[in-house]
């Protein structure tokens, strides 16, 4: 089976900038999480998307949005980027979206904002 | 903000020797989960403790949790320099459907 893959690996922004990170989750898992990862820090939650629709969030600005698409494949973009958006970015998928089963991540996007 | 906190912050152990790491949390959770994260990389699950659960092993990893205390332990026995790497447990609270993850510690193995 497929695992989560996440495009792109690497990606640089100058402050203010709008970026799209995108995520296709395991073969049968129809929720995707989104999580930021600072340096040294355990990640945090920003949402989650299950059959298309937004079904959790964390303490995240709107500036933060994503989306989810038939195929469970998911994107999340990010506006007016700041400095301290500076982060990996996870994507996560699940075949349930109640936290009861383990999360399959991908090797996340590194963004760099200057 | 974070739900959990591991400690240490940072381990390092020789070969062969066991490891220890602790996870404490804050609120009350539906199930406990573990997960390893090689530098600068993906996050991979390695165990799932319910929170009717006390105790659970696999392979060389062995997982207690005591909800009394609202904390967890991770250990990894006969510990081997593949095993370096960042250890992170993550909560599920009652009643939400993400995890919470901790702060992680960051277990170096010496060959």
């Amino acid at each position: 089976e497929t695992g989560v893959t996440q495009s792109p690996t690497h990606l640089i922004k100058t402050r203010g900038q709008q970026v799209t990170l995108r995520c296709s989750s395991q073969s049968g898992h129809n929720t995707v999480s989104w999580y930021q990862q600072a340096l040294g820090q355990g990640p945090q939650f920003i949402f989650q998307y299950y059959r298309e629709e937004e079904n959790g969030r964390g303490n995240f600005p709107p500036r933060f949005s994503g989306l989810q698409f038939p195929n469970y494949s998911s994107e999340l973009n990010v506006n007016a980027l700041e400095l301290d958006d500076s982060a990996l970015y996870l994507c996560a998928s699940s075949p349930s979206d109640r936290g009861v089963l383990p999360l399959h991540f991908g090797n996340g996007t590194r963004l760099t904002v200057t | 903000s974070q739900q959990g906190e591991e400690d240490p912050q940072a381990l390092s152990i020789q070969e062969g020797e066991n490891a220890t790491m602790n996870c404490s949390y804050k609120t009350s959770i539906n199930n406990l989960q573990w997960y390893r994260q090689n530098s600068g990389r993906g996050l991979v699950h390695l165990i799932l403790i319910r929170s009717n659960e006390r105790e659970k092993h696999s392979g060389r990893l062995r997982v207690t949790l005591d909800t009394s205390k609202k904390s967890s332990s991770l250990l990894i026995t006969a510990s081997r320099a593949a095993d370096t790497a960042s250890y992170f447990c993550a909560t599920r609270e009652t009643g939400a459907n993400n995890l919470f993850f901790g702060t992680g510690t960051r277990l170096t193995v010496i060959p």
